[in-house]
């Protein structure tokens, strides 16, 4: 079973950030917490992970809580083409453990 | 990071037949991962292919009814066997690898499978 808990759904305004939640109280010490999204139509695309710091690259932010049991993706300014199914994972990939889907929040970015 | 090509990008098959759907990787990849995503829902993955080793099955899917090859570290099929309007689904595949920005698992644009 997956081992996270989102909202099944947001909306967002065109050009707003898009701060998108993810719930893992029982994210084990060597987890990492990884989004990816599925734009209709396509497989998922990966968008960014992190252990502990917060980290940023030119799709997205992310920001965890100090006990890691939450994190926050955030869209800076969201476009028509964010919108999307984005799913939270929490795993040890560079383990070469298994990616598990949980059911994920669908965002619609509206203008 | 890796590219993946899957064939087909869709089918429309008759129940009782057998489709296999292709996954060529553009390097060579340990692991390779084949999933299921029924209409409206999120994926779930079938097995996890090795080179070199059998399939590895996730609980609910058997080799008889989706046997895997994976002859080299490029290359993976999935058959689906014996089909039936609940298989109708999007399959893809997926590969370990480093993303542009960090480590991350790339997956293909998927087979969307029609069962009549």
């Amino acid at each position: 079973d997956a081992k996270t808990t989102q909202p099944p759904s947001m909306d967002c305004a065109e050009g707003r950030a898009a701060n998108l939640p993810c719930n893992h109280s029982t994210i084990s010490g060597n987890e990492y917490v990884y989004w990816y999204r599925q734009i209709h139509s396509q497989g998922p695309q990966y968008i960014i992970h992190g252990l502990k710091n917060n980290e940023t690259n030119e799709m997205a932010s992310l920001i965890i809580t100090e006990d890691r049991k939450s994190s926050t993706l955030i869209l800076p300014h969201a476009t028509l083409r964010d919108t999307a199914v984005y799913y939270c994972i929490v795993g040890a990939l560079e383990y070469g453990n298994k990616l598990v889907f949980g059911a994920g929040t669908i965002l619609r970015v509206k203008s | 990071s890796a590219v993946i090509s899957q064939k087909p990008s869709r089918d429309i098959c008759q129940r009782g037949t057998s489709l296999t759907i292709q996954c060529q990787v553009d390097s060579q990849v340990t692991m390779m991962f084949w999933y299921r995503q029924q209409p409206g829902q999120s994926l779930t993955l079938i097995a996890t292919a090795n080179q070199g080793s059998e399939a590895t099955y996730e609980s609910g899917f058997v080799i008889d009814k989706f046997p895997i090859s994976r002859p080299n570290l490029t290359f993976s099929t999935l058959t689906v066997s014996n089909m039936s309007p609940e298989d109708s689904s999007i399959y893809l595949c997926s590969v370990e690898g480093v993303s542009w920005s960090g480590y991350g698992y790339t997956f293909g644009s998927g087979t969307r499978l029609t069962v009549v």
